[in-house]
């Protein structure tokens, strides 16, 4: 079946860039999601990107594909205090059907 | 506007008592799921629904229960706690029409559930 591996915890300092990385084994993803998830919160939509895309920005967010090597990044340049959170990562393989599979998430602490 | 409301936020549950989590959204979304998330896990989709009277098996069902006699109300059944199932419970929905992409999931803030 399908997997979804992310580092578990990444330590950056206020103002720094941030990397999340995400690798996925399944080569029918369609489309690949990064979500924010905050202590005691439900996971929040951060951005997402199609599988025939390799870039995405938004804002403080960049989102790179390698395809081949079936892997996702997530960059947060600036990074603040306010992003310190859960961040997940997620695939989909068929459109129209929104099942997704999810990494295990990677803990952003973000010291000033 | 709502969203995705769950209740209760934080349950506890003796072995073998029976309980429904409650999940409403407001925006009219076909699609509704139930995840599970475990510490320091991703995560599992229990259930879902892509329409009212129409569920299916995500990746762990059992122990489960669930029913969509409405688009707005998913609720999620435990009919016979047991300890594997303490949990945080995230109800989502999101939006298709089938041939569109995939569409955003909008998630509840949780159930904290307890077996014990």
């Amino acid at each position: 079946g399908e997997d979804v591996e992310q580092s578990l915890f990444l330590s950056v300092r206020e103002g720094d860039s941030s990397v999340i990385n995400c690798t996925y084994t399944d080569s029918s993803s369609t489309y690949l999601y990064w979500y924010k998830q905050e202590p005691g919160a439900g996971l929040q939509l951060l951005t997402y990107i199609f599988s025939n895309m390799d870039m995405k920005q938004d804002q403080r967010l960049t989102v790179l594909l390698n395809k081949k090597d079936k892997h996702l990044s997530l960059r947060i340049a600036d990074t603040q205090t306010g992003d310190s959170a859960i961040y997940f990562c997620a695939e989909s393989e068929r459109s129209g059907y929104s099942t997704l599979t999810f990494g295990k998430g990677t803990m952003l602490l973000v010291s000033p | 506007n709502a969203g995705v409301t769950q209740t209760p936020k934080f349950r506890i549950l003796k072995i073998g008592q029976s309980m429904t989590l409650q999940c409403t959204q407001d925006m009219n979304h076909n699609y509704m799921y139930w995840y599970r998330q475990d510490p320091g896990m991703g995560l599992k989709l229990i259930y879902y629904s892509v329409g009212a009277g129409i569920t299916d098996k995500g990746e762990v069902p059992n122990g489960y229960n669930v029913s969509r006699s409405t688009t707005e109300d998913f609720p999620l059944r435990l009919e016979l706690a047991a300890p594997s199932q303490t949990s945080v419970y995230f109800c989502a929905s999101s939006y298709s029409n089938g041939g569109a992409p995939q569409e955003t999931q909008y998630f509840g803030p949780g159930t904290r559930l307890l077996v014990l």
